[in-house]
Formats: structure tokens, C-alpha cells, sequence
């Protein structure tokens, strides 16, 4: 089977773009999370999705947002990028949290903004 | 504010030494997960403690969930090369649709 997949890889783009990230989860798998990390830090929890309905959100800005499609698919969008949004951008594929299942992680998207 | 603090942020140790690496908060979580992040993947899941005072065992890996659930340990037994990596624990803080980590972990084992 496979597993959480991310795409693009990498990414570059310039301060006040938007860019738009996507995840795969495993299959059979309805809820998705998205992830901040930063270099040298934990990751930073954005948004989580549960059959395509928003379940949680973190301490973000408007400026991200996300969806999930019928699939269980995700997209993660950034509008109007800053140089403080350069991270590693997971996306997590699980069961809800009340199944106290581990969550299985992509192996991110890293974004550089310029 | 840093929900779940880990110490030590760094640590680098020679091969066959043993050593624990701890993961504290203020608040109580449901249940607590320990993972290992290579560079440039994902995290991968080791284990999740759910009981209070729960203790597993994965081969020389052993983990702890505090008795009041506010803070777990890892501790490893002959660390060998190949345990080198982040090591991060992460959580549901309770009654919260979110996982929260703590800031990591970079664990070095030398030869």
C-alpha cells in the first residue's frame, strides 16, 4: 500500500505569491492534518480535516487555508507568502485522535520562499 | 508558549552508552506519542502510551507516560549508530483536535 503522498517535493517561490500543496492519504484513511515545521523546531499543527469537514484549527494566519475533497485528498494553500513561511510542510494521514492511533506523516514539502 | 518541552534539545553520545531524553508539559494529554524524524522525511511513529504510568518496550527502546499523564520518557539502552536522528514527542492535549510536539530531540550516536 502506499503511504502519505506529498507533492511537489520542493517548491521556491517569491515574497507575495501563493502556492498550493497536496496530499494523498493512506488509503482507507478519512482524516487528514497539515503541519508547519521550521527549521530546528517541532512541527506546528495548521488545520485538520475529518470527511471533508474542517476539525481543528492552529494559530495561523488567513492567509492559509485548506480543503479536503471527496477523495479524502487535501490541498493546503498559502496566499500572499512571506520569507517566514520557508518550512517543511507535512501532511498527516490517520484516524481521528479518539482512536489514539499514531498518525503516519508524508515526507513533506519544502518550501522556500524568496 | 511551548506546550511540551523536551530536554536536552541536543544530545551526542559514543556507541553502547545508554541515555533518556524527556518530554514535560504543565497540561494533561489523552495520550502521548514518541517519533523519529530522518532528514528530509516525515516523522514515523514509534509508539503511543495511552495509561498513565504505562511503560513499553520497543527492542532497546523503553517508554514511560507519567502517572498524572503530564510527561514521558524515552530512555535507550546500548545506543548504536543507527538510533541517530530527531526524536520527537507529540500529543492530543485533552479534549483537543490537534497534536502539539514538543521541539525535538537531535540525538547523535558516535561510532
Amino acid at each position: 500500500d502506499a503511504g502519505v503522498t506529498q507533492s511537489p517535493t520542493h517548491l521556491i517561490k517569491t515574497r507575495g505569491q501563493h502556492v498550493t500543496l497536496r496530499c494523498s492519504p493512506i488509503s482507507g484513511h478519512k482524516s487528514v492534518s497539515w503541519y508547519q515545521q521550521v527549521l530546528g523546531q517541532g512541527p506546528q499543527f495548521i488545520f485538520q480535516y475529518y470527511e471533508k469537514e474542517e476539525r481543528g484549527r492552529g494559530n495561523f494566519p488567513d492567509r492559509f487555508s485548506a480543503r479536503q475533497f471527496p477523495n479524502y485528498s487535501s490541498e493546503l494553500n498559502v496566499n500572499a507568502l512571506l520569507l517566514g513561511d520557508s518550512a517543511l510542510y507535512l501532511c498527516a494521514s490517520g484516524p481521528p485522535f479518539q482512536q489514539r492511533d499514531g498518525y503516519t506523516f508524508g515526507s513533506g514539502t519544502r518550501l522556500t520562499v524568496v | 508558549t511551548q506546550l511540551l518541552e523536551q530536554s536536552p534539545q541536543f544530545l551526542s553520545i559514543q556507541e553502547g552508552e545508554n541515555l533518556t531524553v524527556y518530554c514535560n508539559s504543565s497540561s494533561v494529554f489523552s495520550s502521548l506519542q514518541w517519533y523519529r524524524q530522518e532528514p528530509g522525511e516525515g516523522p514515523v511513529l514509534l509508539v503511543t502510551v495511552v495509561t498513565g504510568g504505562e511503560v513499553k518496550k520497543l527492542k532497546r527502546l523503553t517508554f514511560q507516560f507519567g502517572d498524572a499523564r503530564k510527561d514521558s520518557s524515552l530512555h535507550i539502552t546500548a545506543a548504536q549508530p543507527g538510533d541517530t536522528g530527531l526524536y520527537l514527542c507529540a500529543g492530543p492535549p485533552w479534549g483537543a483536535q490537534k497534536l502539539v510536539f514538543g521541539q525535538g530531540t537531535r540525538l547523535t550516536i558516535n561510532p
